[in-house]
């Protein structure tokens, strides 16, 4: 079964620290992918990134940056210099890869609900 | 904005009534899902759509049910409401089947009295 941790429930951080947020995933599925969402006050979830288990890559847009580790089952996502609008819920996510057009659900984990103080 | 579009926003209703949410995909888009985020389920994945079949079954109840049309716009039907229901409901939609991001809409609350 497919599972996704994320450990830290809540952070709360002064303006222009970096924090990192802790995604680790469970999974017997050697292709899959793993995604971060962003649920800020108003509500909606927001697509941040999506990686595929082939791609190791650590990526960087910006202040935002994710590092995809397979051999500890982690994702975790890191901002840089902190701002007040990062402020949110952060969730990680996983899905399998079906060959051929099948289902893919997405497996959330509880979030992490991050905090910038001025 | 996603592109995603949920009506209505907020929907207040009470126990053993039945509603429909609605859901419209973003241009383009073929696969239409349908999650619940509740507090102490947290968000839960419930049906998927491909272009208007059911592709996957989640922790959905037997009193709910969905379909997606063939303009590819889906209806979420929950009925019988129980008061453990109320809860934010999102649509999310993505261009194919396997591996592809989902965008979500901006969600409808559903609260039970």
């Amino acid at each position: 079964a497919q599972k996704v941790t994320q450990a830290q429930t809540e952070i709360s951080v002064v303006e222009k620290e970096d924090v990192t947020l802790d995604c680790v995933y469970e999974t017997r599925d050697t292709t899959y992918y793993l995604f971060w969402y962003k649920q800020p006050p108003s509500g909606e979830l927001v697509f941040l990134i999506r990686r595929n288990s082939f791609d190791e890559q650590n990526e960087i847009s910006g202040r935002y940056s994710w590092n995809f580790q397979k051999s500890t089952s982690s994702f975790n996502f890191t901002i840089t210099a902190s701002q007040v609008v990062d402020s949110a819920v952060y969730f990680c996510a996983l899905s399998e890869a079906r060959r051929g057009g099948g289902a893919q659900k997405l497996v959330f984990g509880q979030g992490t609900r991050l905090t910038i103080n001025p | 904005d996603s592109g995603v579009t949920q009506t209505p926003k907020h929907l207040i209703t009470a126990t053993g009534q039945r509603v429909t949410l609605r859901c419209s995909p973003r241009s383009g888009d073929l696969s239409v899902y349908w999650y619940q985020q509740s507090l102490d389920q947290g968000l839960q994945f419930l049906i998927q759509y491909y272009n208007g079949e059911e592709r996957a079954k989640g922790n959905i109840l037997e009193r709910f049910s969905a379909q997606q049309f063939p303009d590819l716009h889906s209806e979420l039907n929950l009925s019988s409401l129980e008061l453990g229901d109320s809860a934010l409901y999102f649509c999310a939609s993505s261009i194919g089947t396997s591996g592809y991001e989902q965008y979500f809409g901006p969600g409808t609350r559903l609260t039970v009295t």
